[in-house]
């Protein structure tokens, strides 16, 4: 059972375009959704995470939309860089006592090309 | 001290032995998970310690998957007869008490 559906599986876009990368979550008691970015060889980096008081986080180029009502949220990059090129996950948790583990989706492969 | 590191980075193994990852964490982090990996996917969760508490193994796929953490700081995850099926990078991460998951490069294991 998939519980954080991502979407698209690759993308590839001009430098200085806007990918968006899309995820849906099954789990209303989720309350915490980071996106990470992967290139090959190395573990996952966290970029930016949001909560679902807010609909919407800006960090840098990066920024987080949420809606809530939907349970989706999307990452957008903008004014993207051929070193964006990467692979994308975004994922969800919730406080269980136990930690916060992680809920992942199956990742979009970005590419930016010049 | 900068973050968290694994080792081997890579682990060649024949189906039906044993391995042992290593994960050192960030000093001071409370809490640490594992993930494993499989090729083009996203990471899946294994199991959580806090301290040397494992306290959720929910995500250990069979009973040859064994992980511990005996003084709260490293930790070692064993696969006892490793089956084709195992292949995969196994990611460690480790945080404060809920904190973000700082994770490390991973080790990928390959059984032939």
């Amino acid at each position: 059972q998939q519980q954080v559906k991502q979407s698209p599986q690759s993308l590839i876009v001009q430098k200085g375009g806007i990918p968006i990368i899309n995820c849906a979550y099954e789990n209303t008691a989720f309350d915490y959704f980071p996106w990470y970015q992967q290139f090959p060889g190395k573990g996952p980096a966290l970029l930016i995470a949001i909560r679902p008081d807010v609909s919407e986080k800006k960090e840098g180029r990066f920024t987080i939309s949420f809606n809530k009502s939907a349970k989706q949220f999307s990452l957008h990059i903008m004014d993207s860089q051929p070193g964006d090129s990467a692979t994308y996950f975004c994922a969800a948790s919730h406080p269980t006592g136990g930690g916060n583990k992680l809920t992942f989706g199956t990742g979009t492969q970005l590419k930016v090309e010049l | 001290g900068a973050g968290v590191s694994q080792s081997p980075r890579y682990k060649v193994a024949k189906r039906g032995q044993d391995v042992a990852l290593r994960c050192d964490p960030i000093s001071g982090h409370v809490s640490l998970f594992w993930y494993q990996q499989a090729l083009g996917q996203g990471p899946e969760f294994l199991t959580y310690f806090q301290n040397e508490a494992q306290l959720d193994k929910s995500g250990l796929p069979s009973d040859r998957f064994f992980a511990e953490r005996p003084e709260g700081s490293v930790s070692t995850l064993k696969i006892q007869r490793t089956q084709q099926e195992d292949s995969a990078v196994y990611l460690c991460a480790s945080s404060s008490l809920e904190g973000e998951q700082f994770f490390g490069p991973g080790t990928r294991l390959t059984v032939l």
